[in-house]
Parts: structure tokens; sequence; C-alpha cells
């Protein structure tokens, strides 16, 4: 157990359906993240929150929308995705964001787009 | 752009040494973490290099000379429980705590 929650474990949906993956910390960390790690591709960094301001969006495709209400929370909604978009996809949280805190990562959503 | 390289795949036996190189080429390093990985589980943080030197973890060692851009992960003692996935990745300095991660070494250990 990292302190960090996600669900759902595993989800499968249609290219025109909508859905939103959640993230919970349970550690008072102040910076959230959303990574995209696709089988043999290394991890990818999506989102970056930072005191629920984000601070970084990595040229992520607008089906893909973040949304984060509180330090502890965060969403990411998804809407028409494609197959492509299968993969694990990875919350994480640190104390702050930048320097050398280590991130914290929840066991992640795997997510079936048919 | 940023780049690591890693090797994709190690096999050793138990009770051996292992070692996991990593060379990276990126704009702005601040320093090298290294996570592991389990089947279906989510990455766990092992170490982190922001000097060059060799940081000691119990039967995990990291090493990193910044002039060469290059680390590893040294694994000693390894156990079954030790296969799993390996990720260095190179944390940058911007405001926004940036990773990037390496494709990960993939470490089977047999008996």
């Amino acid at each position: 157990e990292t302190g960090v929650t996600q669900t759902p474990r595993h989800l499968v949906m249609g290219m025109t359906n909508k859905k939103s993956l959640k993230c919970e910390q349970h550690l008072g960390h102040n910076a959230m993240y959303w990574y995209k790690q696709s089988a043999k591709k290394p991890l990818e960094l999506m989102f970056v929150y930072s005191l629920e301001e984000r601070v970084e969006n990595n040229s992520v495709p607008s089906r893909f929308s973040p949304e984060c209400p509180n330090s502890s929370h965060l969403f990411l909604h998804l809407h028409t995705l494609q197959p492509e978009d299968s993969a694990l996809y990875l919350c994480a949280s640190s104390p702050v964001a930048g320097g050398t805190d280590t991130q914290y990562f929840g066991p992640g959503t795997r997510l079936t787009v048919l | 752009g940023q780049s690591l390289e890693q090797p994709s795949e190690v096999t050793a036996v138990e009770g051996a040494i292992v070692q996991i190189n990593c060379t990276y080429q990126t704009s702005g390093f601040y320093g090298l973490s290294w996570y592991q990985q389990h089947d279906g589980g989510a990455p766990t943080f092992l170490s982190y290099n922001a000097l060059d030197g060799l940081e000691e973890t119990g039967r995990f060692s990291s090493f990193l000379s910044r002039s060469d851009s290059y680390g590893y992960l040294l694994l000693q003692e390894l156990q079954m429980k030790d296969s799993a996935s390996y990720f260095c990745a190179v944390r940058l300095n911007t405001n926004a705590g940036k990773s990037t991660f390496g494709d990960g070494t993939t470490l089977t250990v047999k008996p």
C-alpha cells in the first residue's frame, strides 16, 4: 500500500462511452500526476497538478480531460477514446511538484477501449 | 529531446549480483531515480541519485556519473521476488517535477 488508491482497477469501454478514472491520495501531498503505461513503452507523463493547478499538460489529446478538485483527489475524464488508448493509467503523488521529491504510485487502472 | 537507454532484459540466478545500466540524454538534469514494478503492480521507488557516487540501501545500490550521463542499479544477493521490471527515470529541474522514464529492464531471477 503506497497511500495512493485508484478506481476502477479495470475498465472496458466503447469508443463512444464517457467514463472517469479516480485517484485519491492519503499522504498529504500537494502534487498529483497522471501517467500512461502502454505495453512495451515507457511511462508517459500526461498531466501534473500542483496545489490543484495544472502545471504540465504533455501534449495530451483533448479526449482526456483531467480534474483536480482538491489536493487529495484527481480525476481523468475520458470520452470518444480510440483503441490505441488502451493502456494502464497510473496516478502518482509527491509532497510538492519538482525538486527531489519521490513520487508514490497508485496501482493503476487497466483500460481497454473496444 | 529526452532519451534514456537501458537493457530490455536481464536474467540471473538466485544469490547472484546483477547490474542494470542506464544512459541518458536530457536537458535540465536534476537527478536519476530507479523504480521497481512487479507484473500487474504499481511502480515503487527504490533510490535517487542527485550527486555522483554510490547510494546504498540494503541489497540495492545505485550509482551516478553526471559527467558520463550514466547510472546503474546494483542488486545483490538476488532473490526470486526481485523478478520485476526496473525503470530508470531522469528527474528534470523544472517546476513541474517532470520525470522522463526509460523503457524498463525486465529482470528474471532463476533458481
